[in-house]
């Protein structure tokens, strides 16, 4: 079935680890995107790729960094995780058409750094 | 840049009585108003958007309004029911802009007791 898909669905890892958060979508989508959703309940953009090697920063600053070497997987790294990077980080994917682009997200990884 | 402000934050109606959540946008660009429906634990998912060419919208108990001279737009939920408790996300976006991306609203949590 054509989803969005992202692993692992929980993680818990001490300071100082290298996490990678996977992503991958199966609808054939250009555009795909990583938010970060506080407890508070905002989503907050903070990378975004428009195609294969195509990568840009979002609104919200992040310590985190993303590839897009093929277009159906945008994995985000962190490479030395803090406890203030305990968050709900979703992703998701549209179309390229630029009318009706709805996002699709995937069910998000919870992250908790100790 | 686009600047969302959706009201109120939370919003408890009994069962069978209406819910109306409201959002403004500032940028007079802007023509492509998704809302999504997050219920807790799950993803973020697409339930009604309209572009600025319709004043209006309607998908069974799902309606939504758009006033372009105001700059904002509104879901109504009628003869809500508890599966409708969730936390609802407004978003606007230009429509013709390929390197515009989506801004959403804080979210509102909608409480509906039966």
């Amino acid at each position: 079935e054509a989803d969005i898909y992202q692993t692992p669905r929980y993680l818990v890892i001490g300071t100082g680890k290298k996490i990678t958060l996977e992503c991958s979508q199966t609808m054939g989508h250009d555009k795909m995107y990583w938010y970060q959703q506080d407890p508070g309940m905002e989503l907050h953009l903070i990378h975004y790729s428009y195609g294969v090697n195509s990568t840009e920063k979002g609104d919200l600053s992040s310590e985190s960094t993303v590839s897009r070497i093929r277009t159906e997987h945008f994995p985000l790294t962190l490479e030395s995780a803090r406890p203030s990077h305990t968050s709900q980080y979703l992703c998701a994917s549209s179309p390229r058409e630029t009318g009706r682009s709805p996002l699709h997200f995937g069910n998000g990884t919870r992250l908790t750094v100790t | 840049g686009e600047n969302v402000e959706q009201h109120p934050s939370t919003l408890s109606v009994q069962e069978g009585d209406s819910a109306v959540i409201k959002c403004t946008y500032s940028d007079s660009a802007s023509n492509y108003f998704p809302w999504y429906k997050q219920e807790l634990g799950k993803r973020p998912q697409l339930i009604i958007d309209i572009r600025s060419n319709v004043g209006e919208k309607k998908d069974q108990r799902i309606a939504v309004t758009l006033n372009k001279t105001a700059k904002h737009f509104s879901l109504h939920i009628t003869e809500t029911q508890p599966e409708d408790s969730a936390v609802y996300f407004c978003a606007a976006k230009p429509y013709m802009e390929y390197g515009n991306k989506l801004v959403f609203g804080a979210g509102t949590i909608l409480r509906v007791k039966s």
